[in-house]
């Protein structure tokens, strides 16, 4: 099975800054990664795919990199909306999620 | 717009049965894979297994295999989980999603929360 590792487990940040959030997988998984916001209370939504895609309806301070095994989320300007949990899946082998990084107001 | 409504939550004791439906609208669904992802009380995301459009081919995590089973109607719009001889263990918020052929979740659920508890 493949683990997906994500660094910090928690990241302090004021509104405005930038948050950067990584994602370690144990072995390559190309580009297969998928990032997802998940807010207190619903269901994750699908912020980035194949690594650097943004999905839908997703606002562009939200930008993905990364191919093999090291994958970084950016959020260019922390908006008010955006304080929630963040997990990377990876889908080249099966599917597995990492642990999560809760972004949290400093 | 998409629309995905899992109904069938509950306390169910260890050993026991129950089956989740997810009601789908505003897409294809009978051209779309679709998903279960489970997530334990303030833990991380799982994912369960998965399901073809045309029902012939399904896969699932080995904790659950052999345990639990997905199925779907199309003419319905409908997808199924049946779980049985559940265990404490698979106490979790259970969410349908679909399922992009790549292998990511587009479109989610709001969950179904299913206990296991004597």
């Amino acid at each position: 099975e493949i683990v997906m590792t994500q660094s910090p487990d928690t990241l302090s940040v004021s509104p405005g800054d930038r948050a950067t959030l990584s994602c370690r997988a144990s072995q390559s998984v190309n580009s297969k990664v998928a990032w997802y916001q998940q807010k207190l209370g619903q269901a994750p939504r699908l912020l980035i795919y194949d690594a650097s895609a943004r999905a839908t309806g997703i606002p562009a301070r939200f930008s993905g990199s990364g191919s093999g095994t090291e994958f970084t989320l950016t959020i260019s300007s922390l908006q008010s909306e955006d304080f929630a949990v963040y997990y990377c899946q990876q889908y080249n082998q099966w599917k597995t999620f990492g642990q999560g990084t809760k972004v949290e107001i400093k | 717009e998409v629309q995905l409504v899992e109904t069938g939550g509950g306390l169910v004791q260890p050993g026991g049965s129950l089956r989740l439906s997810c009601a789908a609208s505003g897409f294809p669904f009978g051209s779309f894979w679709m998903s279960w992802v489970r997530q334990a009380p303030g833990k991380g995301l799982e994912w369960v297994g998965n399901l073809k459009p045309d029902g012939s081919y399904k896969q699932y995590v080995d904790s659950v295999k052999g345990r639990f089973t997905i199925s779907r109607d199309n003419a319905k719009n409908s997808l199924y989980l049946q779980m049985d001889s559940l265990r404490d263990e698979d106490t979790a918020i259970y969410y349908c999603a679909t399922d992009d052929v790549s292998g990511y979740f587009s479109d989610w659920g709001q969950g179904a929360l299913v206990t296991v508890s004597s």
